[in-house]
C-alpha cells in the first residue's frame, strides 16, 4: 500500500498570507496526486488533480506542484473561507486510493 | 447539476449490518464509477471500495474484505454499500463519490453509529 504523509499536521497562517502544505508518497506516484479541502460537517471538495490542474471553479490562488514522491499545495492570499482541513490523495493505484492524514489550516 | 444523495443516518448494534444508498443524478450514471470513503469522528479519510456502474466490477480495501459489499442498480441510478458484522470502530460518516480517478462530486455523507 502506498503511504501518504502530510506535513505539517497543523499550519497557522494569517489571512492574506501564503500557505504551503506538503505531501510525500512512500513510492513514486508520477503526477497521480489530488488535493481536497474539507470544512466541518461537509464532504471533501476536489481542488487539484494531476498534481497541478485546478478542478472546475477552483480559484487561481490555489496551485499544486510536484511529481514522483514530493508534492506541494500553495494557497496565496488566504481568504477566511480557506481555513479548513486539506487532504492529499494518490490514485496511482486506482481505484485503490490512499489519503494523507490531513493538514489543518487555521487562522493565526 | 451533478448530485449524489445518500440515505439517512443509521444506529446499529454491534454485529448487525447496515446498507447505505447513494442515488446519482445530473449525469450519465454508467460513465462513472462510485467510490466509498469513510471518516471516523475527528479522523481522516479512509478509502473503502469502488464499483463500476457499467459492469458491476468491484474492488475493496483489504481491511474490509469480507465485510463490505457494493452493488449497483442502474435502473435507479443508485449504488448501495452494505457493511456487516458492525463494530464500534465502524462508527463513522460514510461518503459516496463519483469517480473517474479522482472524486469530483460527493454525497452529503451518512452517519452510521454502532452502539449497544
Amino acid at each position: 500500500e502506498i503511504v501518504m504523509t502530510q506535513s505539517p499536521a497543523t499550519l497557522s497562517v494569517s489571512p492574506g498570507d501564503r500557505a504551503t502544505l506538503s505531501c510525500t508518497a512512500s513510492e513514486s506516484i508520477n503526477i497521480n496526486l489530488a488535493w481536497y479541502q474539507q470544512k466541518p460537517g461537509q464532504a471533501p471538495r476536489l481542488l487539484i488533480y494531476r498534481a497541478s490542474t485546478r478542478a472546475t471553479d477552483i480559484p487561481v490562488r490555489f496551485s499544486g506542484s510536484g511529481s514522483g514522491t514530493d508534492f506541494t499545495l500553495t494557497i496565496n492570499s488566504l481568504q477566511s473561507e480557506d481555513f479548513a482541513v486539506y487532504y492529499c490523495q494518490q490514485y496511482n493505484n486506482w481505484p485503490r486510493y490512499t489519503f494523507g492524514q490531513g493538514t489543518k489550516l487555521e487562522i493565526k | 447539476q451533478v448530485q449524489l444523495v445518500q440515505s439517512g443516518a443509521e444506529v446499529k448494534k454491534p454485529g448487525a449490518s447496515v446498507k447505505v444508498s447513494c442515488k446519482a443524478s445530473g449525469y450519465t450514471f454508467t460513465l462513472y464509477g462510485i467510490t466509498w470513503v469513510r471518516q471516523a469522528p475527528g479522523q481522516g479519510l479512509e478509502w473503502m471500495g469502488w464499483i463500476s456502474t457499467y459492469n458491476g466490477n468491484t474492488d475493496y480495501a483489504q481491511k474490509l474484505q469480507g465485510r463490505v459489499t457494493l452493488t449497483t442498480d442502474t435502473s435507479r441510478s443508485t449504488v448501495y454499500m452494505e457493511l456487516s458484522s458492525l463494530r464500534s470502530d465502524d462508527t463513522a460518516v460514510y461518503f459516496c463519490a463519483r469517480d473517474m480517478e479522482v472524486s469530483d462530486a460527493w454525497g452529503q455523507g451518512t452517519l452510521v453509529t454502532v452502539s449497544s
